[in-house]
């Protein structure tokens, strides 16, 4: 079983770049069985996705983030980053990782998540 | 972006009693849409994948139906631990996107 756990500050200055790094445990990042991903939630708010990685290399972002966001890998590690760059207070939010898989049907779905960390952007 | 859109979004119920929590899409979405509980402090959890298949170790009390636009979650006796915000997601096509939510109280 898949367990994944988000590492990273918590406290951020605006205009300054988020950083968080999702460690993988009971599977490779190299799977092909899985992309992996982040998603956030803002205190009190709904769920927003954020972007994928592939193994390949491969990423998938939100349009709406995508000139500020960064997702790689680092497998020698088994782990895979956000990088946010100048964030504002609308970027405070719980930071999910998670890993996403697909059925043969082409649905993809969020079936492990890391605990989530909550990032604030104050000065 | 397809938007995505619950009802009610909240709601208050007591145990035992049966649950209908709707999705509707913006477009036609297929059968791409998955549904998650989400409990205070916590991760979302995945229920229902492809619209209407179970997750495994998921209780047999929650199912969901619905292609094309239209979806809707059921618990059909509501237990004390099914009290949570539940919401929908689609993958028919990027971004992923999610409801807004549909929170589940105790009356």
């Amino acid at each position: 079983q898949l367990q994944l756990q988000e590492s990273g500050p918590g406290l951020v200055k605006p205009s300054e770049t988020l950083s968080l790094t999702c460690t993988v445990s009971g599977d490779s990042i190299s799977s092909s069985s899985y992309y992996w991903g982040w998603i956030r939630q803002p205190p009190g708010k709904g769920l927003e996705w954020i972007g994928t990685v592939y193994y390949s290399g491969s990423t998938y972002y939100n349009p709406s983030l995508k000139s500020r966001v960064t997702i790689s890998e680092d497998k020698s590690k088994n782990q895979f980053s956000l990088k946010l760059t100048s964030v504002t207070a609308a970027d405070t939010a719980v930071y999910y990782c998670a890993s996403v898989s697909w059925d043969v049907g082409g649905n993809y779905y969020i079936d492990y998540w890391g605990q989530g960390t909550l990032v604030t952007v104050s000065s | 972006d397809i938007q995505m859109t619950q009802s009610p979004s909240s709601l208050s119920a007591s145990v035992g009693d049966r649950v209908t929590i709707t999705c509707r899409a913006s477009q036609s979405i297929r059968s791409h849409l998955n549904w998650y509980q989400q409990k205070p402090g916590k991760a979302p959890k995945l229920l229902i994948y492809a619209a209407s298949s179970l997750q495994s170790g998921v209780p047999s009390r929650f199912s969901g139906s619905g292609s094309g636009t239209d979806f809707t979650l059921t618990i059909s006796s509501l237990q004390p631990e099914d009290f949570a915000t539940y919401y929908c997601q689609q993958s028919y096509s990027s971004p992923l996107t999610f409801g807004g939510g549909t929170k589940v109280e105790i009356k």
